[in-house]
């Protein structure tokens, strides 16, 4: 089993530009989650997906759209990226609320 | 609305010496409780997790946590370090349901010095 794998690893923007961060797993997880890590501010929620056909918001949602392909991918789009965007992203699965959440290795996106 | 707190950002510690990272809470409804750890440039993995029943809960590389329903912590804590220990590690919180939406702290950087 591969996890969770993200792609690309690495990436530079320039402002306005847009750009999909891909996210599959292969552990038939029904729930997946896209986090942005920040010094100083831990992870937090951009989106979710209980299940295959369902997002929702979390946290810290703007300037960010989510598409649930199928239950293995779940991918993050930035239609115009902007400075404040430049972090690193990480996409997590599990199969249920007690379940440990799995995390994938992290896109590091910088926005110039 | 719940929220996790980590106080400490890092903590530096010698070799063989103990460790305590303190993490509290601040939630309304149950909670489930859980420790991450995140190594240098990598993704982050569960430490050790407490859902119900014994309040004392242990990961298999030597670290434990206490649930502490009237403080509401749930520290971490190992006997003795290794530099193999220096990572960061974040406190997280749930209030269950079929999402598991998990609440980070801020993290703790454990930097263990030789």
């Amino acid at each position: 089993n591969a996890g969770v794998t993200q792609t690309p690893k690495f990436q530079v923007l320039k402002t306005g530009q847009s750009m999909t961060l891909q996210c599959a797993q292969d552990m038939n997880h029904n729930s997946m989650y896209w986090y942005r890590q920040d010094p100083g501010m831990g992870l937090r929620l951009i989106y979710y997906s209980a299940s295959e056909g369902t997002t929702d918001k979390g946290e810290v949602p703007n300037g960010y759209n989510v598409s649930r392909l199928n239950k293995r991918e779940f991918s993050l789009r930035l239609e115009s990226a902007a400075p404040s965007q430049t972090s690193v992203y990480f996409c997590a699965s599990n199969v249920g609320w007690t379940d440990t959440q799995y995390f994938g290795p992290g896109t590091r996106l910088t926005v110039l | 609305a719940q929220s996790v707190t980590q106080l400490d950002s890092q903590v530096p510690v010698f070799e063989e010496a103990p460790v305590e990272l303190r993490c509290n809470y601040s939630s309304s409804v149950s909670v489930y409780l859980f420790w991450y750890v995140q190594y240098p440039n990598q993704g982050l993995q569960l430490l050790l997790k407490y859902l119900s029943g014994s309040t004392l809960v242990k990961s298999i590389n030597g670290f434990e946590a206490e649930f502490n329903k009237s403080q509401t912590s749930f520290h971490l804590r190992k006997p003795s370090v290794h530099i193999s220990d220096t990572a960061e590690y974040f406190c997280a919180v749930s209030d269950g349901g079929a999402t598991n939406k998990l609440i980070f702290g801020t993290g703790t950087l454990l930097a263990v010095q030789p």
